[in-house]
């Protein structure tokens, strides 16, 4: 099992606002970092470091944290935003990295 | 625009080393580190480890006495090798670039990606 946990899957309906948790000791100590990744093609970055887009990356994705967890959350979720999403930070040690199981977010 | 790829051969017997090579083209090759990170069909990431443009390497415990990375920084290449392979070892595996700071880390940009299948 991974010391990030994911919800497997959330929905939103198309429009609104969804947040997706990633939990895990090591976050009260490091920032997480979040990504996209639609079926067949390779993970793409969304948030990294306190709340940090890389460009290209629509400002509706924002980054936060508070304890043990950390959030990315969609404000507006459009139809493309249908992705599988998976966080990244350091394991317990703080010397390795790990990802999350990943959430699966469907827009209705 | 910096971009990877991963190249090397798609399928492996069991019990042989698995080896890839990621090239980077368009950017810079030193001053980051460089990482390997699979994904099994229908499953999560996972990362394998990482090497520095200076040759210093960690990796994924779960996997560290069968992995061994390296880099050809004249190529501006890194290297996987994955020993011992079993059919758990069968998955996309993906090279980044990764950016590594005190308390956070990122990976960006990735490969596309390279399917490698381990026959029985």
């Amino acid at each position: 099992s991974s010391e990030l946990t994911q919800d497997p899957a959330v929905s939103v309906a198309l429009g609104q606002t969804v947040r997706i948790t990633c939990q895990g000791d090591s976050l009260r100590n490091y920032y997480a970092s979040w990504y996209q990744q639609k079926p067949g093609q390779a993970p793409v970055l969304v948030i990294y470091g306190k709340n940090s887009r890389p460009s290209g990356i629509p400002d509706r994705f924002s980054g936060s944290s508070s304890g043990n967890t950390a959030s990315l959350t969609i404000t507006g979720a459009q139809a493309e935003d249908e992705s599988d999403y998976y966080c990244n930070s350091r394991d317990s040690s703080g010397n390795h990295w790990v990802f999350g199981g990943g959430t699966k977010v469907t827009v209705l | 625009q910096e971009q990877l790829q991963e190249s090397g051969p798609g399928l492996v017997k069991a019990s042989e080393t698995l080896s890839l090579t990621c090239t980077v083209s368009g950017g810079s090759f030193s001053s980051y580190y460089w990482s390997w990170i699979r994904q099994s069909a229908g499953k999560g990431l996972e990362w394998i480890g990482r090497i520095y443009f200076s040759g210093s390497t960690n990796y994924n415990p779960s996997l560290k006495s069968r992995v061994t990375m390296s880099l050809d920084t004249s190529k501006n290449q890194f290297s996987l090798k994955l020993r011992s392979v079993t059919a758990a070892d069968t998955a996309v595996y993906y090279c980044a670039r990764a950016v590594f700071g005190d308390n956070m880390n990122w990976f960006h940009p990735w490969g596309q990606g390279t399917l490698v299948t381990v026959s029985s």
